[in-house]
């Protein structure tokens, strides 16, 4: 079963635009952390946020956690065709397990 | 940079017949993992190796799958017989004892 939950399931915006998905999940967790996928391939690490953190920042990735919410967003800003790919959520509950969420897929058009 | 090495990337099967998936992790990661992705979904884990003894294996279908990890390096995931719903992207990833999961390229399967 899948805890996470992304929104929106899609999202399309100009390159140049920022882009922001949120993640809900229902238990208690370690930490949570956020992947890619380009089309058909493996997932990559973008950033981990443990759960005693509110805000986490990697280049033009920004990632906040709410535990009260049991939430987390995820922004990329100043969009490129290169970030085009599916974004996953994932939740380390229970030892170093990762429960993943449906994703959201951003289209970034040139 | 090292990578998770699976093959093979593609494979076309009929149904009922037996398929296999070789996962070679990043050298030293003692911990490794099976996924499945069915298309439009995220991956769910199908069990996890900690050198080479199982540690979670409650979501493998026991009765068509099985992993195996004998030297506690390289990992087997098999399937037999095949079904139309195994039809799937199979996953692999190691760790070293942190939180970070490194994925393989991950096996596009296709049950006809």
């Amino acid at each position: 079963s899948q805890q996470g939950e992304e929104d929106p399931q899609a999202l399309s915006i100009q390159e140049g635009e920022n882009a922001t998905m949120n993640c809900s999940y229902k238990t208690s967790i370690n930490n949570l952390q956020w992947y890619r996928q380009n089309s058909g391939r493996g997932l990559v690490h973008l950033i981990l946020i443990r759960s005693n953190e509110r805000e986490k920042h990697s280049g033009r990735l920004r990632v906040t956690l709410d535990t009260s919410k049991k939430s987390s967003s995820l922004l990329i800003t100043a969009s490129r065709a290169a970030d085009t790919a599916s974004y996953f959520c994932a939740t380390d509950a229970d030892d170093y397990k990762l429960s993943f969420g449906a994703g959201t897929t951003v289209t970034v058009r040139a | 940079e090292a990578e998770v090495a699976q093959s093979p990337r593609y494979k076309i099967t009929e149904k009922s017949q037996a398929v296999a998936f070789w996962c070679d992790p990043i050298s030293g990661h003692a911990t490794l993992y099976w996924y499945r992705q069915i298309l439009g979904q995220g991956p769910e884990l199908l069990v996890q190796f900690q050198d080479e003894s199982v540690v979670d294996d409650s979501q493998l279908p026991k009765d068509r799958f099985s992993a195996e990890r004998l030297k506690g390096v390289d990992s087997t995931l098999k399937i037999q017989p095949a079904e139309l719903g195994d039809s799937a992207m199979y996953l692999c990833a190691s760790s070293s004892y942190t939180d970070t999961q490194y994925f393989g390229p991950g096996t596009r399967l296709t049950v006809l």
